[in-house]
């Protein structure tokens, strides 16, 4: 399987700060990978599929970039809504799997 | 936009097996390029893949869980089911169906559903 690993584990942010998650894979995933987005007691979000492409609907402000075994989501300006935890997927070869989570918290 | 919504009982007991159902609505489960899973998530962790099943009714699962998963789809009802056997507490969590798409990313999540396994 391969290992997903993302740091930090948790950011405390304010409002309008610019927030950066990387993800690392334990092979290279080519941009086979995805950036999801939960809230308590709500099921995962998709942000980004194929490391860098924005689902239809999510705000601009959410990019992600990389490839190979190294990837990052940024949030550009973060805003009351985006605290949460964000999560990454490798989708290159199955199982799917995911990283530990990153969990964005007010500052 | 499609929706799915899982349904199954509240409680199982362990060494019983675990049965959900996900309905899908909105949309034909049989159409477009799309492939239909199921994850699930403990309370306060991560996420764990359990398989998949695509229109045709071919499957893949997780080594982890292999031996005690079947996955199935019913196009006529536009539903997919899971069905994981000789559970024990570790199995607790919230189950979850997605869709999939071409890039092996999950677009279209159930609420999900809290199964707990106790006596």
């Amino acid at each position: 399987d391969i290992q997903m690993t993302q740091s930090p584990s948790s950011v405390s942010a304010s409002v309008g700060d610019r927030v950066t998650i990387t993800c690392r894979a334990s092979q290279g995933l080519s941009r086979w990978l995805a950036w999801y987005q939960q809230k308590p007691g709500k099921a995962p979000k998709l942000l980004i599929y194929a490391a860098s492409n924005l689902q239809s609907g999510v705000p601009s402000r959410f990019s992600g970039s990389g490839s190979g075994t190294d990837f990052t989501l940024t949030i550009s300006s973060l805003q009351p809504e985006d605290f949460a935890t964000y999560y990454c997927q490798q989708a290159n070869s199955l199982p799917l799997t995911f990283g530990g989570g990153t969990k964005v918290e007010i500052k | 936009q499609v929706q799915l919504q899982e349904s199954g009982p509240g409680l199982v007991k362990p060494s019983q097996t675990l049965s959900l159902t996900c309905t899908v609505s909105g949309g034909s489960i049989s159409s477009g390029s799309y492939y239909w899973t199921w994850i699930r998530q403990p309370a306060g962790k991560g996420l764990e893949w359990i398989g998949c099943i695509y229109t045709s009714g071919s499957t893949n699962y997780n080594p982890s869980l292999k031996s005690r998963v079947t996955i199935s789809i019913d196009t006529s009802k536009n539903q997919l089911s899971l069905k994981l056997s000789s559970v024990t507490a570790a199995d607790t969590a919230v189950y979850y169906c997605a869709r999939g798409g071409g890039s092996w990313e999950l677009d279209s999540w159930g609420p999900g559903t809290l199964v707990p396994v106790s006596s």
